[in-house]
């Protein structure tokens, strides 16, 4: 089946610091990908949809000078976390909608990041 | 975003059915999914059942959908222990955007 990976799985920063997280699809195309945010006990919050080699599209409230994503690849795409304080503290997403199953959504493993 | 609405609990002994409900607001969805998410971990597509259909049978796994009043259901049968995680239920919008509901805590008593 389709995979999709993210890099790094968990982070640890300081306060102000950029973090930037991969996503990857390993064995399919990715037109479309998605990032969510998850606080704990929560379900997944959209953030950005991201298209290949196109500018995302953020949800309301989602500061895209905060959250930068580029997919410079049909394999890859990458969310960072520019000056990142604790209340960016949460577990992200990405998921990937691929050329060939269109219907189905991949998702990632996710990745932790706590910001001290 | 869409509203997507789930219970939040449901608990059931090993070997019963369980039935997790979902409601949703968007009529113009394509798609409905359910996803599992263990512990941790990032979410498994489970199933999922286009909107002008009704029902979706996959092993242990029953989809019915009431598109006319907005409700999509998932039923496991011979719920087992690893059954136990938390279950989205989830709409795709004309645009490709997935809304997730809350999800819904199994928890699968021995």
């Amino acid at each position: 089946g389709a995979v999709v990976s993210q890099h790094p799985s968990w982070v640890i920063c300081k306060s102000g610091t950029s973090v930037k997280i991969e996503c990857r699809s390993l064995d399919f195309q990715a037109t479309t990908m998605f990032w969510y945010r998850q606080f704990p006990k929560q379900s997944l919050m959209l953030m950005a949809t991201s298209n290949e080699g196109s500018k995302a599209t953020y949800e309301q409230g989602v500061e895209k000078d905060k959250f930068l994503i580029n997919h410079a690849s049909l394999t890859l795409s990458t969310l960072t976390v520019t000056s990142a304080h604790p209340e960016d503290s949460s577990f992200y997403i990405c998921s990937a909608l691929g050329l060939a199953s269109y219907n189905e959504q991949f998702f990632g493993p996710g990745t932790r990041l706590t910001v001290l | 975003g869409e509203d997507v609405e789930q219970s939040l609990f449901l608990s059931v002994r090993e070997g019963d059915s369980s039935v997790i409900n979902c409601t949703y607001t968007d009529s113009s969805s394509t798609y409905l999914y359910w996803y599992k998410q263990e512990p941790g971990a990032g979410l498994q597509l489970l199933t999922y059942i286009f909107s002008n259909m009704d029902m979706k049978q996959d092993q242990r796994l029953t989809v019915l959908l009431n598109k006319k009043d907005k409700h999509l259901s998932l039923r496991i049968a011979d719920t087992q222990t690893g059954d136990s995680a938390i279950y989205f239920c989830a709409e795709r919008d004309n645009f490709n955007k997935f809304y997730f509901g809350s999800g819904t805590k199994l928890n699968v008593k021995p």
